[in-house]
């Protein structure tokens, strides 16, 4: 399995500018979590899918900030209009589902908006 | 509610000498910890996992974590550091019937040469 994929690995934008990042599970989890990851605030869970619907999306900033998963094998989070301090390294994760089922993370897009 | 605090933001450590990375929670119902590690530029990867049985739980790369439930306590250990264990190590708590878990800030593991 090729494990999480995430893409793009880096974005560079403008202020205002439409950013959209996009998550491909591991085949078979039914969980998914979007987290952002910054040296001032650490980890933060933005959103909880589970069999493709939003569970918890209270860790979402405002409404600047949307997910969707369209099918099982999908998802995107989309910033706009995008702003510096949403500069941050975010994350796609995957999971089985589970309380006792560990998270499987991406390798993270890097998001730098100037 | 349930939550983890990570007591060393970093920890810095000589090339084989052993090291402990603290992690205590807190929970009203039974648990589920696990820790995980961060590499540079990487996303998080398991080190180990603790569900049930025994207390000692052996991981990757050397690692071990042993679950303390009066103390409410889930520490990290490796006998003998590498410089290629540098990395942020995160622990995690997830609660019998919530599928999300809390993640602790991390702690920084600097090994010297």
């Amino acid at each position: 399995d090729a494990g999480v994929i995430q893409s793009p690995r880096h974005e560079v934008t403008e202020m205002g500018q439409e950013v959209t990042l996009r998550c491909k599970p591991i085949s078979g989890h039914n969980s998914l979590f979007w987290y952002r990851q910054t040296m001032m605030r650490g980890l933060e869970l933005l959103i909880y899918f589970n069999n493709n619907v939003p569970i918890d999306d209270s860790g979402m900033p405002e409404d600047r900030f949307s997910a969707k998963m369209p099918n099982a094998s999908f998802s995107t989070l989309k910033i706009q209009p995008s702003e510096p301090r949403d500069s941050a390294v975010y994350f796609c994760a995957s999971s089985g589902g589970g309380s006792y089922n560990e998270q499987f993370f991406g390798p993270g897009t890097r998001l730098t908006v100037l | 509610a349930q939550s983890v605090t990570q007591l060393d933001s970093q920890v810095p450590v000589f090339e084989e000498a052993p090291v402990e990375l603290r992690c205590n929670y807190s929970s009203s119902v039974s648990v589920y910890l696990f820790w995980y590690v961060q590499y540079p530029n990487q996303g998080l990867q398991l080190l180990l996992k603790y569900l049930s049985g025994s207390t000692l739980v052996k991981g990757i790369n050397g690692f071990e974590a042993e679950f303390n439930k009066s103390q409410t306590s889930f520490h990290l250990r490796k006998p003998s550091v590498h410089i290629s264990d540098t990395a942020e190590y995160f622990c995690a708590v997830s609660a019998g019937g919530s599928y999300i878990p809390t993640f602790g800030r991390g702690t920084s593991l600097i090994v010297h040469p």
